[in-house]
């Protein structure tokens, strides 16, 4: 069936140094891979997604890269800022049975100072 | 504000009482996705709208669960004989578009439903 896993499901970090967040699927077909931002009772809002026909993707401090044959992508934040302490979602689009976003289970990210 | 707005934000009732919420997508928006967020968990999948068809309907929608978007703009989720177990925040969301071709989903600020 449709899945995503997401490592870590915590992560601590402390400010200037870079997170990495991993995630797998398990759908080859799938095709767009959004990654979100949820601060403590706020909506999850979109920081960066990749297609499937990327490898690699940068937005200033934050990258997102994509190995297709491995079926992971991962998300990058480096020079990371108190601000950036927040729950991450990584998401794949499936197109088997159902056309969906699949979320995995979060990471939540703390950056000390 | 332009974005998805979803009421009411809170809402508790008893075990057994139906309940509606209402999601306003953004407004060219032609899809709408509803999603159920419980504690430590990422937005599970419920249901999708283009206009007004329901395309695609979770098995985590039992038959106490119902949508409609009948003018293809917003929507409501109506829970029937509500259980303790759905408790959870009601998470809509909109699109420009299908998300297989890269359009980002905007999320509401959700309804959160608490069953005692």
């Amino acid at each position: 069936g449709e899945n995503v896993e997401q490592h870590p499901s915590t992560l601590s970090v402390q400010e200037g140094d870079s997170a990495v967040i991993k995630c797998t699927y398990s759908d080859s077909a799938s095709n767009y891979f959004p990654w979100y931002k949820q601060e403590l009772g706020k909506r999850p809002q979109l920081i960066i997604d990749i297609r499937s026909n990327v490898g690699e993707k940068k937005d200033q401090r934050i990258a997102v890269t994509l190995n297709k044959t491995a079926k992971h992508f991962s998300l990058h934040i480096t020079e990371t800022q108190p601000e950036d302490s927040a729950v991450y979602f990584c998401a794949a689009w499936f197109t088997g049975t159902a056309s969906k976003l699949t979320f995995g289970t979060g990471t939540r990210l703390q950056v000390t100072l | 504000d332009t974005g998805v707005s979803q009421d009411p934000r809170h809402k508790i009732t008893k075990r057994g009482q139906n309940v509606t919420f209402r999601c306003d997508p953004i407004s060219e928006h032609n899809r709408l996705y509803w999603y159920r967020q419980t504690l430590g968990q990422g937005p599970e999948f419920l249901t999708y709208f283009q206009n007004e068809a329901q395309l695609e309907k979770s098995r985590l929608l039992s038959d106490r669960f119902s949508a409609e978007r009948p003018k293809g703009s917003f929507s409501t989720l109506e829970i029937q004989r509500t259980e303790q177990g759905d408790s959870a925040m009601y998470l809509c969301a909109s699109s420009l578009g299908s998300s297989g071709s890269g359009n980002e989903q905007f999320f509401g600020p959700g309804t959160r439903l608490t069953v005692l």
